[in-house]
């Protein structure tokens, strides 16, 4: 089952305009992780915040994460055509009785499409 | 090529028949784990290996699924009587291991059941 949502579903913007998603999750986390989708291949992952972080920075990625809300978004700046693709949030859980493989959950995705 | 790879990339089969989709991971990555995902839906987790030892197994991974990984290389995936809910894409993923799980996905096996 999908651990969270994504909002929003879809987003449509012009080259050079910034690109803002945002995640919602249900359960404690250790870390949020963000990963890109380029259509009908892997998933290539993007920046990891971990639950003691608030804000994260990658080159044009900004990550926010806010755990009392439950909630991350993602932010491109000055976004490409090249940005074009599914964005997924993944949590990976608190570490419990010691084990620490934690399988990462994905939320359902949001679609960003940047025209040139 | 040092990344993870999946293989066949597409498969096309009839209601019924069995399928087997193998998975190469990084060498040095000791988790391997399986992920299905379906059209505009997010990647839904079956399976994971640590080395040879298959640790947890989703509840949608049914009877007629099983996975595999012999001496904690490649892994393969194999559905038997294939339904046409199974059509999907099926991903396998590795990590290192120990702390925060990143995940290195290959491209994918796409699996249409007609």
């Amino acid at each position: 089952s999908q651990q969270g949502e994504e909002d929003p579903q879809a987003l449509s913007i012009q080259e050079g305009e910034n690109a803002t998603m945002n995640c919602s999750y249900k359960t404690s986390i250790n870390n949020l992780q963000w990963y890109r989708q380029n259509s009908g291949r892997g998933l290539v992952h993007l920046i990891l915040i971990r639950s003691n972080e608030r804000e994260k920075h990658s080159g044009r990625l900004r990550v926010t994460l806010d755990t009392s809300k439950k909630s991350s978004s993602l932010l491109i700046t000055a976004s490409r055509a090249a940005d074009t693709a599914s964005y997924f949030c993944a949590t990976q859980p608190e570490y419990a009785g010691g084990t620490s493989y934690g399988k990462l959950t994905f939320g359902q995705g949001t679609i960003l499409t940047v025209h040139p | 090529d040092t990344g993870v790879s999946q293989d066949p990339r597409h498969k096309i089969t009839k209601r019924g028949q069995n399928v087997t989709f193998r998975c190469d991971p990084i060498s040095e990555h000791n988790r391997l784990y399986w992920y299905r995902q379906t059209l505009g839906q997010g990647p839904e987790f079956l399976t994971y290996f640590q080395n040879e030892a298959q640790l947890e197994k989703s509840r949608l991974l049914s009877d007629r699924f099983s996975a595999e990984r012999p001496k904690g290389s490649f892994s393969t995936l194999e559905i038997q009587r294939t339904e046409q809910g199974d059509s999907a894409m099926y991903l396998c993923a590795s990590s290192a291991g120990a702390g925060a799980n990143v995940l290195t996905f290959g491209a994918g096996s796409r699996l249409t059941v007609l």
